[in-house]
């Protein structure tokens, strides 16, 4: 089946940039999407087509995806982006979706 | 605005079949471009996703529950619904409704999440 590898955690300090990487084998062959959660909310999905965004998803959020990595960038991180982040592709080989184990976003 | 909402009860004892159903309001659910999909979380881990079906009745589900699901679209009632067979402790989670985007299977709409314990 299908893995994706996230890191459990990245820390980061306000304004600075974090970087959340998502390893899945040939994943820069695939469509990559991206989740935000806070926790006790649903996912608020914050990129789609590996690098749009939703309407009010602010310009801060980006996402590359190349060869095994696709990563979602975190420019300015402030207060209000510490949570968790999930990456997500479809399996076509089976016809499924599958979801990464999720990271913790710290904003120190 | 799309609005999505689960129901269902709480508590499902083991070997007993989880049923859930999400109430779709703002939009309709008969439109092609999507499908209506179940994703779960067991307290303090990650998503997974069970499966998704389109108005018309096409569907997928994850390989690991694909022999114990059941979803179903009641275009009728602007509804779909969850039927997850044979529960055991493990299939414990917040069981979130969403709508899935069927160019891309990404999901823009989710429902809130109501927990489902399975316990005696």
């Amino acid at each position: 089946s299908y893995v994706l590898t996230q890191p459990p955690s990245v820390s980061v300090a306000p304004g600075k940039t974090a970087r959340i990487t998502c390893g899945g084998d040939n994943i820069g062959g695939k469509t990559v999407h991206w989740y935000q959660q806070k926790p006790g909310q649903a996912p608020v999905l914050v990129i789609y087509y590996s690098n749009d965004r939703p309407s009010g998803i602010p310009e801060r959020f980006s996402a590359s995806n190349s060869a095994n990595t696709a990563a979602l960038t975190i420019n300015s991180v402030e207060a209000a982006d510490e949570a968790d982040y999930y990456c997500q592709v479809w399996v076509s080989t089976t016809d499924h979706v599958v979801f990464g184990g999720g990271t913790k976003l710290t904003v120190l | 605005q799309l609005q999505l909402q689960e129901s269902g009860p709480g508590l499902v004892k083991p070997s007993e079949t989880l049923s859930l159903t999400c109430s779709v309001s703002g939009g309709s659910i008969s439109t092609s471009s999507f499908y209506w999909g179940w994703i779960r979380q067991p307290p303090g881990k990650g998503l997974e996703w069970i499966g998704s079906m389109s108005y018309r009745g096409s569907s997928y589900y994850t390989p690991s529950l694909k022999s114990r699901v059941t979803i179903a679209v009641d275009t009728s009632k602007n509804e779909f619904s969850l039927r997850l067979s044979s529960a055991t402790v493990a299939d414990t989670a917040v069981y979130y409704c969403a709508r899935v985007y069927s160019s891309g299977w990404f999901s823009d709409f989710w429902g809130q999440g109501t927990l489902v314990t399975v316990s005696s």
